[in-house]
């Protein structure tokens, strides 16, 4: 069985300062990684995500994940945050079946 | 591209009450997840649906939930009798091609609240 694990539950930070929101994943076949983010009051929608190829993903908004296969991590950075960003960001992790698990989120909020 | 459209936004009934939610998935996708979403518990699949039929469905909490999708256009999730501990924020989305890698567009959500 596939899992995945978000340790903090709550990541504070000053504007313009870096971040690293920690994922772990537990999973007995080679899986695909995902981070979504939900803003207050709608649904969740995509960030990145890792199927193939080259283990650093990018978005347009400036977060990047790295997939660490040995480390079994799926860790989200941004080099310097904005307000807009104060938001809470789910990973997820999916298998061949289809099933995707949802981590508990981590809810960034971005200190001006 | 209207998106994932859910009705009701909000929604307010009494213990023992029947609810039903109600999902337009994106136009062409052929995989319909719902999920329920509570502080305590987080983001929980209940069940979902490709090509319209229900593929797995270990996440309905009990016999007081029933999902249909009876065409490609429409699902509905059905609590009856609805409970206190029912309440959370539930979330339609719908993804193309059926496969893992597939991204999945979430609604905007249905807050319910049983009193």
């Amino acid at each position: 069985a596939q899992s995945v694990t978000q340790l903090d539950s709550q990541v504070p930070v000053f504007e313009e300062a870096p971040v690293e929101l920690r994922c772990n994943y537990s999973s007995s076949v080679s899986v695909y990684l995902f981070w979504y983010v939900q803003y207050p009051n709608q649904g969740l929608q995509l960030l990145l995500k890792y199927l193939s190829g080259s283990t650093l993903v990018e978005s347009i908004n400036g977060f990047e994940a790295e997939f660490n296969k040995s480390q079994t991590s799926f860790h989200l950075r941004k080099p310097s945050v904005h307000i807009s960003d104060t938001a809470e960001y789910f990973c997820a992790v999916s298998d061949r079946d289809q099933k995707v698990t949802f981590g508990t989120g981590t809810k960034l909020q971005v200190i001006p | 591209d209207a998106g994932v459209i859910q009705s009701p936004r909000h929604e307010v009934t009494e213990m023992g009450q029947e609810v039903t939610l109600r999902c337009k998935p994106i136009s062409g996708h052929n995989s319909l997840f719902w999920y329920r979403q509570t502080m305590m518990r987080g983001l929980e699949l209940l069940i979902y649906f490709n090509n319209n039929v229900p593929i797995d469905d270990s996440g309905m909490p009990e016999d007081r939930f029933s999902a249909k999708m009876p065409n490609a256009s429409f699902s509905t999730l059905k609590i009856q009798p609805s409970e206190p501990r029912d309440s959370a924020v539930y979330f339609c989305a719908s993804s193309s091609g059926g496969l893992s890698t597939d991204t999945q567009y979430f609604g905007p959500g249905t807050r319910l609240t049983v009193l």
